[in-house]
């Protein structure tokens, strides 16, 4: 079955270095998203990605995070200066569609931690 | 804005046995889908269930059920012959339809369930 690659699998960073998280959405998929998952606490959605642009951020998705899709098959999530409250599971999905009941395909997520 | 609740942070079940976690939600739209998602401890994020609201049929996934209350706004997961490998959190997932919408989910805060042999 496809799956969505998500490395590395944790990474460690000191505060105020940048962080690239990398993602392998599944192929033929069209819509990909970031999540966040800080321990304990619930799922938030990022961004969502389309058409080579961003389509929908939340609040949280501000100045510095950026997305990008640089050679057609990578999706990245960067963080230019990372703060302690960063320290999170950060998850990849993709989907098919944007809409209807097209369930998200997750990786196995990135664990960050910023010390 | 859309919500949704899960109003338990931990359920347990006997091995075998029926378990029944629920959840909630907040909606203006008449348009949308639910899911469950199940993450075990490693915490991956695997579906387990999805249902068209425009749908009356409750959704089934073998051991895996839904009831959908569309008047209530309640939709709750049953999992029957519960088995140890069925122990995770579990979250509900709300998306929204067409008309616009990007379709990002909007998540609960999860029910841990634990299975005992």
């Amino acid at each position: 079955e496809p799956e969505v690659t998500q490395t590395p699998s944790h990474q460690v960073t000191q505060m105020g270095q940048e962080v690239i998280l990398r993602c392998v959405p599944i192929s033929n998929h069209l819509y990909f998203y970031w999540y966040r998952q800080i321990l304990g606490q619930k799922v938030e959605f990022l961004v969502s990605f389309y058409n080579n642009e961003i389509s929908e951020k939340s609040e949280i998705f501000d100045d510095q995070f950026s997305v990008e899709r640089p050679d057609g098959s990578n999706f990245t999530l960067k963080i230019r200066s990372t703060k302690l409250e960063d320290s999170a599971m950060y998850f990849c999905a993709s989907s098919q569609q944007g809409t209807g009941n097209y369930g998200y395909t997750f990786g196995s997520g990135t664990r960050l931690t910023v010390v | 804005a859309q919500t949704v609740t899960q109003s338990q942070p931990e359920m347990s079940v006997q091995e075998a046995e029926t378990v029944t976690l629920s959840c909630t939600y907040d909606t203006s739209e008449s348009d949308y889908y639910l899911f469950w998602y199940k993450q075990p401890p490693s915490r991956q994020m695997i579906l387990v269930i999805r249902q068209e609201a425009y749908k009356q049929q409750n959704a089934t996934e073998n051991r895996f059920s839904v009831n959908f209350q569309k008047a209530a706004k309640s939709f709750s997961l049953k999992i029957s012959d519960s088995q140890l490998g069925d122990a995770a959190m579990y979250f509900c997932a709300y998306r929204r339809g067409y008309g616009g919408s990007q379709g990002n989910l909007i998540f609960g805060k999860g029910t841990k369930l634990s299975v005992k042999p």
